[in-house]
């Protein structure tokens, strides 16, 4: 259980508005990834972090950023969102000692109109 | 060619009898596989990790793993309805950083 928390769980939103998506966690890992679930097309990563200083695109960065607020946090934010965004968001942790598994947060269910 | 496979599904079996999902990857250097399970609506949940050739059995589960085959496997003992869910397999690279590439997912049915 790595105690990864999101939030909002759902969101509904229209289109142009600014949005931002939050995970945090409890057990201090380092890594932290963002991730988007579409039907038929599986999981894709959008950002991922080693640290607080190392912030990374993924496949599908394009109107996304991020920030590591802190090495707890990571957030995820939509500057001007659009339909096609309407996805179900994961935040993921990997915990420490070389292991590579990731867990998932419970998601955000996001809507744009 | 995607870079992780699987039937979609849905692949449906009786209560008690066994269920053998599959999945293919691309990459012939993948070091690391995990089969997480996903309910609807829901997060994906780690089952199982499997890293060298063979089998790797934890209850119910065994993963299979061929890196010659680039094929891995996930066997379900004893089906129970509690089991229908979308089982996704993820595959790492071999060099740099370790991304989880994910396959679309296979539904799995069982029913009473």
């Amino acid at each position: 259980d790595a105690d990864v928390t999101q939030t909002p769980r759902n969101r509904i939103t229209k289109t142009g508005k600014r949005i931002m998506l939050e995970c945090s966690q409890t057990k201090g890992h380092d890594r932290m990834y963002w991730y988007r679930q579409d039907p038929g097309l599986g999981l894709r990563l959008i950002y991922y972090s080693f640290d607080v200083k190392d912030i990374n695109k993924g496949e599908i960065s394009d109107g996304y950023s991020v920030s590591r607020q802190a090495q707890a946090k990571f957030s995820l934010s939509l500057e001007s969102a659009i339909p096609n965004q309407t996805a179900l968001y994961f935040c993921a942790v990997t915990p420490g000692g070389g292991t590579d598994t990731q867990y998932f947060g419970p998601g955000t269910r996001l809507t744009v109109l | 060619q995607k870079e992780v496979e699987q039937n979609s599904g849905p692949l449906s079996v009786p209560e008690g009898a066994i269920a053998s999902l599959n999945c293919t990857y691309s990459d012939r250097g993948s070091q690391s596989f995990f089969w997480y399970r996903q309910y609807s609506g829901k997060s994906p949940e780690l089952i199982m990790s499997i890293y060298s050739n063979g089998d790797k059995e934890d209850g119910r589960f065994t993963a299979q793993l061929n890196k010659a085959s680039q094929y891995v496997s996930l066997l379900i003992r004893d089906s129970q309805p509690s089991d229908s869910a979308t089982y996704l397999c993820a595959v790492t690279g071999n060099t740099g950083f370790q991304k989880l590439v994910f396959g679309t997912g296979t539904r799995l049915l069982v029913s009473p």
